[in-house]
């Protein structure tokens, strides 16, 4: 089975660009969370899908910042016009429905300079 | 007030030692307790999931609730150069689906 995946690994980018994070989650999970550790602090949630359906969206920042999850399988994030305080790592995970168990991906590391 | 705070680190201890790792929380809503453990550039990975108080024991690993002080611990025993890893304290409130709130996670270094 594989496991959650995130694309890019890795993105620099400058002030005011636009940068668009995807997560496939694992076959058959309906749930989907997005989370971010900047540096220094600890992981934080960002929002939960179930299927296509936002179910919690408590933890995005601002506006600026814009979760989809078309069709209930891949999601994407994206941040525009993104900040400085933007940079850290963005975590995606997945569970199946009712499952307590989250699987976490490798992270996109976001860098903006 | 962080709802979960966990010492960062980091710990050094030498190979075959005892390893406990704590975390504390406020909020006495959460009932699933579990510790994640990420390696360098990797994504966390969970080891142990907890219901309520209690211990569990997998391995070499024991994870322990103590809901009336708010307090859970990782311990390792006979602990190994591959447990190097920064271990990261979880939990939540109700069952099912649900956000993680974690604890900053602490990096540990176990030396040959």
């Amino acid at each position: 089975e594989a496991g959650v995946t995130q694309f890019p690994s890795h993105s620099v980018i400058e002030k005011g660009q636009t940068v668009t994070l995807r997560c496939d989650p694992i076959s058959g999970h309906d749930n989907l969370y997005w989370y971010r550790r900047v540096m220094g602090k600890e992981i934080k949630f960002l929002l939960h899908f179930v299927k296509e359906s936002k179910q919690d969206e408590s933890g995005m920042p601002n506006n600026r910042f814009l979760a989809e999850r078309t069709g209930g399988t891949y999601s994407t994030l994206k941040v525009q016009p993104a900040e400085l305080e933007d940079s850290g790592v963005y975590f995606c995970a997945s569970s199946r429905q009712d499952q307590e168990t989250q699987y976490f991906g490798p992270g996109t590391r976001l860098l903006v300079l | 007030q962080k709802e979960v705070e966990q010492d960062p680190g980091p710990l050094s201890v030498p190979e075959g030692a005892i390893v406990s790792l704590n975390c504390t929380y406020s909020n006495s809503a959460f009932q699933y307790f579990m510790w994640y453990r990420q390696y360098s550039r990797k994504g966390p990975e969970l080891l142990m999931y907890t219901y309520s108080s209690g211990n569990k024991e997998d391995g070499r690993f024991t994870a322990q609730v103590d809901k009336s002080s708010k307090y859970i611990s990782l311990f390792i025993r006979d602990s190994q150069p591959s447990d190097s890893a920064t271990y990261l304290c979880a939990m939540k409130g109700i069952q099912g689906a649900q956000k993680l709130v974690f604890g900053q996670g602490t990096r540990l270094t176990i030396n040959p």
